[in-house]
């Protein structure tokens, strides 16, 4: 099956930075999703993204479907950015999503 | 409205106790998921129904019972659960399953399970 691998495990910044998070994939995938779980649980979906470049105020994200990889990029950081990003991809052979590990991040005041 | 809405938002639970799960969607979605989430992992599919009908069942053991009454409502029973089933719950709601890509899932805040 598809594997999915986010890098780093584990970011820790300051307030006001700017972060890129990848997911790798191994194979041709429908889509690609990213999600911000916060600290209590909440999952939000940040982006629908199965090619191409999308903004949505601070947060951008970039599928590169010909490398089977996306980037998630976090500008000017703030301590409610902090939690968990996952990025999660549906295979072409199922309707399924495939998640990542996730990248821990930690945004200190 | 994009919200999904799951009660209760913690449940403690015996090992010889029925309980259930309650989500609610008003998005107009017809595609509605169970998850469990244990800590630092992501979420791991355990039912899907699409159009009110189960359509995938990720060999979830049959403690777990999921209903789906109509296109709003998607109910998880428990029964006899384990205390290695204290999980986080997560129901998930999408447009349609029934075209080729998955749509945008749409997660609840979650129900806390804690078996004893």
């Amino acid at each position: 099956g598809i594997q999915v691998e986010q890098s780093p495990p584990d970011l820790i910044l300051q307030e006001g930075a700017n972060s890129t998070l990848r997911c790798n994939f191994s194979d041709s995938v429908n889509n690609l999703q990213w999600f911000h779980q916060n600290p209590w649980g909440q999952l939000i979906n940040l982006f629908y993204i199965p090619s191409g470049t999308k903004q949505n105020g601070r947060l951008s994200a970039t599928t590169v479907t010909t490398e089977r990889y996306s980037l998630l990029y976090i500008s000017s950081s703030q301590t409610t950015d902090s939690g968990v990003y996952f990025c999660a991809v549906e295979g072409r052979s199922n309707y399924q999503l495939i998640w990542g590990a996730g990248t821990k991040l930690i945004i200190k005041p | 409205d994009t919200e999904v809405t799951q009660t209760p938002k913690h449940l403690v639970m015996g090992m010889t106790n029925k309980k259930s799960l309650k989500c609610e969607q008003h998005m107009g979605h017809r595609a509605m998921y169970w998850y469990k989430q244990k800590a630092k992992k992501p979420p791991e599919l355990m039912f899907v129904y699409s159009y009110e009908k189960l359509s995938i069942n990720e060999s979830v053991p049959s403690r777990f019972s999921p209903e789906c009454p109509n296109s709003s409502l998607l109910n998880l029973h428990l029964h006899a659960l384990q205390p290695e089933d204290s999980a986080l719950y997560l129901c998930a709601s999408s447009q349609d399953r029934q075209v080729i890509s998955t749509d945008t899932q749409y997660f609840g805040p979650g129900t806390r399970l804690t078996v004893l």
